[in-house]
Protein backbone atom coordinates (compact mmCIF):
# COMPACT_ATOMS: atom_id res chain seq x y z
CA UNK A 1 0.00 0.00 0.00
CA UNK A 2 1.10 3.39 0.13
CA UNK A 3 2.33 4.93 2.84
CA UNK A 4 5.05 7.95 4.45
CA UNK A 5 7.08 7.75 7.12
CA UNK A 6 9.03 11.14 8.34
CA UNK A 7 10.58 12.23 11.34
CA UNK A 8 9.09 12.71 14.54
CA UNK A 9 9.68 15.87 16.65
CA UNK A 10 9.44 18.02 17.81
CA UNK A 11 13.02 19.83 17.42
CA UNK A 12 14.31 22.98 18.11
CA UNK A 13 16.84 24.90 16.49
CA UNK A 14 18.71 27.85 17.17
CA UNK A 15 18.10 30.66 14.34
CA UNK A 16 20.52 30.56 11.22
CA UNK A 17 20.40 26.54 11.74
CA UNK A 18 20.86 23.77 9.15
CA UNK A 19 17.67 21.30 8.91
CA UNK A 20 16.78 18.32 7.58
CA UNK A 21 13.91 16.58 7.98
CA UNK A 22 13.67 12.62 6.27
CA UNK A 23 10.94 11.21 4.58
CA UNK A 24 10.64 8.21 3.28
CA UNK A 25 7.53 6.94 1.34
CA UNK A 26 5.87 3.14 -0.07
CA UNK A 27 3.64 3.54 -3.26
CA UNK A 28 2.51 1.96 -6.36
CA UNK A 29 4.13 3.79 -9.05
CA UNK A 30 5.72 6.49 -9.16
CA UNK A 31 3.34 9.32 -7.15
CA UNK A 32 3.71 13.08 -6.53
CA UNK A 33 5.17 14.19 -3.92
CA UNK A 34 5.05 17.00 -1.51
CA UNK A 35 6.02 18.97 1.80
CA UNK A 36 3.23 20.79 3.39
CA UNK A 37 3.37 23.01 6.11
CA UNK A 38 0.92 24.39 9.24
CA UNK A 39 2.14 27.84 10.50
CA UNK A 40 0.22 28.08 14.13
CA UNK A 41 -3.43 29.31 13.68
CA UNK A 42 -3.37 28.44 10.12
CA UNK A 43 -4.21 25.79 7.34
CA UNK A 44 -1.86 23.53 6.00
CA UNK A 45 -0.03 25.21 2.72
CA UNK A 46 1.95 23.63 -0.19
CA UNK A 47 5.16 24.59 0.69
CA UNK A 48 6.82 22.21 -2.62
CA UNK A 49 6.20 19.34 -4.51
CA UNK A 50 8.22 17.21 -7.18
CA UNK A 51 6.35 15.23 -9.82
CA UNK A 52 8.95 12.77 -10.71
CA UNK A 53 11.93 11.03 -9.94
CA UNK A 54 15.20 13.62 -9.36
CA UNK A 55 12.90 16.48 -9.46
CA UNK A 56 13.91 19.13 -6.80
CA UNK A 57 11.05 21.47 -5.40
CA UNK A 58 12.15 24.41 -3.79
CA UNK A 59 10.54 27.23 -2.09
CA UNK A 60 11.48 29.73 0.95
CA UNK A 61 14.58 28.18 0.78
CA UNK A 62 13.62 24.87 1.44
CA UNK A 63 14.36 22.05 -0.55
CA UNK A 64 13.72 18.59 -1.66
CA UNK A 65 14.52 15.98 -4.30
CA UNK A 66 12.40 13.08 -5.42
CA UNK A 67 15.10 10.05 -4.99
CA UNK A 68 13.83 7.13 -6.27
CA UNK A 69 16.17 4.66 -6.22
CA UNK A 70 15.97 5.70 -1.67
CA UNK A 71 12.27 6.08 -1.78
CA UNK A 72 12.99 9.67 -0.61
CA UNK A 73 12.20 13.04 -0.14
CA UNK A 74 14.22 14.71 2.62
CA UNK A 75 13.53 18.51 3.47
CA UNK A 76 16.53 20.74 3.71
CA UNK A 77 17.26 24.39 4.63
CA UNK A 78 20.10 26.03 5.23
CA UNK A 79 19.58 28.34 7.01
CA UNK A 80 15.93 28.10 9.57
CA UNK A 81 14.52 31.57 10.86
CA UNK A 82 12.03 32.26 13.45
CA UNK A 83 9.06 32.69 11.03
CA UNK A 84 9.63 28.70 9.95
CA UNK A 85 8.22 27.69 12.92
CA UNK A 86 5.69 25.73 12.25
CA UNK A 87 4.13 21.56 11.42
CA UNK A 88 6.05 19.98 8.55
CA UNK A 89 3.88 16.90 6.68
CA UNK A 90 5.64 14.93 4.11
CA UNK A 91 2.66 13.68 1.66
CA UNK A 92 2.04 11.70 -1.54
CA UNK A 93 -0.61 11.70 -3.73
CA UNK A 94 -1.83 8.33 -4.69
CA UNK A 95 -2.08 7.10 -8.63
CA UNK A 96 -4.63 5.37 -10.34
CA UNK A 97 -8.37 5.88 -9.97
CA UNK A 98 -9.20 8.37 -7.06
CA UNK A 99 -6.28 10.48 -6.24
CA UNK A 100 -5.83 11.15 -2.60
CA UNK A 101 -3.05 12.69 -0.58
CA UNK A 102 -1.40 10.43 2.23
CA UNK A 103 0.65 12.30 4.93
CA UNK A 104 3.26 11.60 7.33
CA UNK A 105 2.58 11.86 10.89
CA UNK A 106 4.28 15.38 10.71
CA UNK A 107 6.87 17.28 12.72
CA UNK A 108 6.77 20.21 14.68
CA UNK A 109 10.01 22.80 14.24
CA UNK A 110 10.54 25.50 16.66
CA UNK A 111 13.34 28.01 16.01
CA UNK A 112 14.49 30.35 18.81
CA UNK A 113 15.97 33.54 18.42
CA UNK B 1 -3.89 32.37 -3.03
CA UNK B 2 -6.56 30.58 -2.68
CA UNK B 3 -8.71 30.28 0.97
CA UNK B 4 -10.54 27.79 2.69
CA UNK B 5 -12.55 28.22 5.79
CA UNK B 6 -14.18 26.28 8.43
CA UNK B 7 -16.89 26.71 10.88
CA UNK B 8 -16.70 26.58 13.57
CA UNK B 9 -12.87 26.36 15.02
CA UNK B 10 -13.60 24.35 17.86
CA UNK B 11 -16.73 23.03 19.63
CA UNK B 12 -17.75 21.33 22.65
CA UNK B 13 -20.63 19.10 23.38
CA UNK B 14 -22.64 16.38 25.40
CA UNK B 15 -22.39 12.94 24.24
CA UNK B 16 -24.52 11.95 21.83
CA UNK B 17 -25.59 15.34 20.11
CA UNK B 18 -24.75 15.70 16.83
CA UNK B 19 -22.28 18.54 15.50
CA UNK B 20 -22.10 19.80 12.13
CA UNK B 21 -18.71 21.46 10.59
CA UNK B 22 -18.90 23.47 7.45
CA UNK B 23 -15.83 23.39 5.15
CA UNK B 24 -16.18 26.85 2.30
CA UNK B 25 -14.22 27.59 -0.43
CA UNK B 26 -13.95 31.10 -0.44
CA UNK B 27 -12.90 32.32 -3.65
CA UNK B 28 -12.97 28.86 -5.42
CA UNK B 29 -15.32 26.54 -6.90
CA UNK B 30 -14.66 22.97 -5.92
CA UNK B 31 -17.04 19.85 -7.08
CA UNK B 32 -14.24 17.93 -4.19
CA UNK B 33 -13.70 18.40 -0.94
CA UNK B 34 -11.98 16.08 1.48
CA UNK B 35 -12.68 15.91 5.18
CA UNK B 36 -9.39 14.25 7.19
CA UNK B 37 -9.16 13.49 10.70
CA UNK B 38 -5.97 14.18 12.98
CA UNK B 39 -5.54 12.78 15.84
CA UNK B 40 -2.85 14.04 18.51
CA UNK B 41 1.15 13.52 17.12
CA UNK B 42 -0.80 11.54 13.99
CA UNK B 43 -0.93 11.91 10.98
CA UNK B 44 -4.16 12.92 8.55
CA UNK B 45 -6.31 10.26 7.49
CA UNK B 46 -8.55 10.85 5.37
CA UNK B 47 -12.25 9.79 6.06
CA UNK B 48 -13.85 10.67 2.96
CA UNK B 49 -14.14 12.29 -0.38
CA UNK B 50 -17.12 14.79 -0.79
CA UNK B 51 -18.84 15.46 -3.90
CA UNK B 52 -20.62 17.90 -5.34
CA UNK B 53 -24.15 16.62 -6.73
CA UNK B 54 -23.56 12.80 -5.63
CA UNK B 55 -22.96 11.04 -2.35
CA UNK B 56 -19.64 11.03 -0.66
CA UNK B 57 -16.91 8.03 -0.76
CA UNK B 58 -16.32 7.09 2.29
CA UNK B 59 -12.65 5.36 3.21
CA UNK B 60 -12.84 1.81 4.44
CA UNK B 61 -13.19 1.84 7.96
CA UNK B 62 -15.18 5.16 7.89
CA UNK B 63 -18.59 4.80 9.43
CA UNK B 64 -20.96 6.68 7.01
CA UNK B 65 -23.77 6.98 8.71
CA UNK B 66 -21.41 8.29 11.52
CA UNK B 67 -20.22 10.95 9.36
CA UNK B 68 -22.69 12.66 7.54
CA UNK B 69 -21.40 14.12 4.89
CA UNK B 70 -23.68 17.11 2.18
CA UNK B 71 -21.69 19.10 -0.41
CA UNK B 72 -24.23 21.25 -1.18
CA UNK B 73 -23.27 23.50 -3.62
CA UNK B 74 -19.88 23.98 -5.41
CA UNK B 75 -18.26 25.91 -2.51
CA UNK B 76 -19.63 24.32 0.66
CA UNK B 77 -19.35 20.90 2.14
CA UNK B 78 -20.66 19.85 5.79
CA UNK B 79 -19.62 17.08 8.28
CA UNK B 80 -21.98 16.17 10.63
CA UNK B 81 -20.88 14.09 13.47
CA UNK B 82 -23.91 12.39 14.52
CA UNK B 83 -24.67 11.02 18.12
CA UNK B 84 -20.82 12.34 19.55
CA UNK B 85 -18.85 10.21 21.86
CA UNK B 86 -15.93 11.03 23.41
CA UNK B 87 -13.87 9.11 21.06
CA UNK B 88 -15.17 11.07 18.44
CA UNK B 89 -12.82 13.78 19.71
CA UNK B 90 -10.32 14.99 17.55
CA UNK B 91 -9.47 17.23 14.98
CA UNK B 92 -11.37 17.72 11.52
CA UNK B 93 -9.34 19.47 8.73
CA UNK B 94 -11.30 19.76 5.13
CA UNK B 95 -9.76 20.71 1.84
CA UNK B 96 -10.30 21.60 -1.56
CA UNK B 97 -8.45 21.33 -4.74
CA UNK B 98 -8.34 23.51 -7.06
CA UNK B 99 -7.14 23.83 -10.45
CA UNK B 100 -6.33 20.34 -13.14
CA UNK B 101 -5.18 16.84 -11.51
CA UNK B 102 -6.07 17.57 -8.00
CA UNK B 103 -2.43 18.29 -6.73
CA UNK B 104 -3.02 21.52 -5.56
CA UNK B 105 -5.36 21.64 -2.40
CA UNK B 106 -6.01 24.32 -0.47
CA UNK B 107 -6.51 23.18 3.30
CA UNK B 108 -8.90 24.74 5.77
CA UNK B 109 -7.39 26.04 9.39
CA UNK B 110 -9.39 22.76 11.08
CA UNK B 111 -12.04 21.88 13.88
CA UNK B 112 -11.25 20.64 17.25
CA UNK B 113 -14.35 18.45 18.58
CA UNK B 114 -14.04 17.77 22.09
CA UNK B 115 -16.77 15.80 23.35
CA UNK B 116 -17.53 15.31 26.37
Amino acid sequence: GNSVTQMEGPVTLSEEAFLTINCTYTATGYPSLFWYVQYPGEGLQLLLKATKADDKGSNKGFEATYRKETTSFHLEKGSVQVSDSAVYFCALLTQGGSEKLVFGKGMKLTVNP
Amino acid sequence: GAVVSQHPSWVICKSGTSVKIECRSLDFQATTMFWYRQFPKQSLMLMATSNEGSKATYEQGVEKDKFLINHASLTLSTLTVTSAHPEDSSFYICSAPKGVGGETQYFGPGTRLLVL
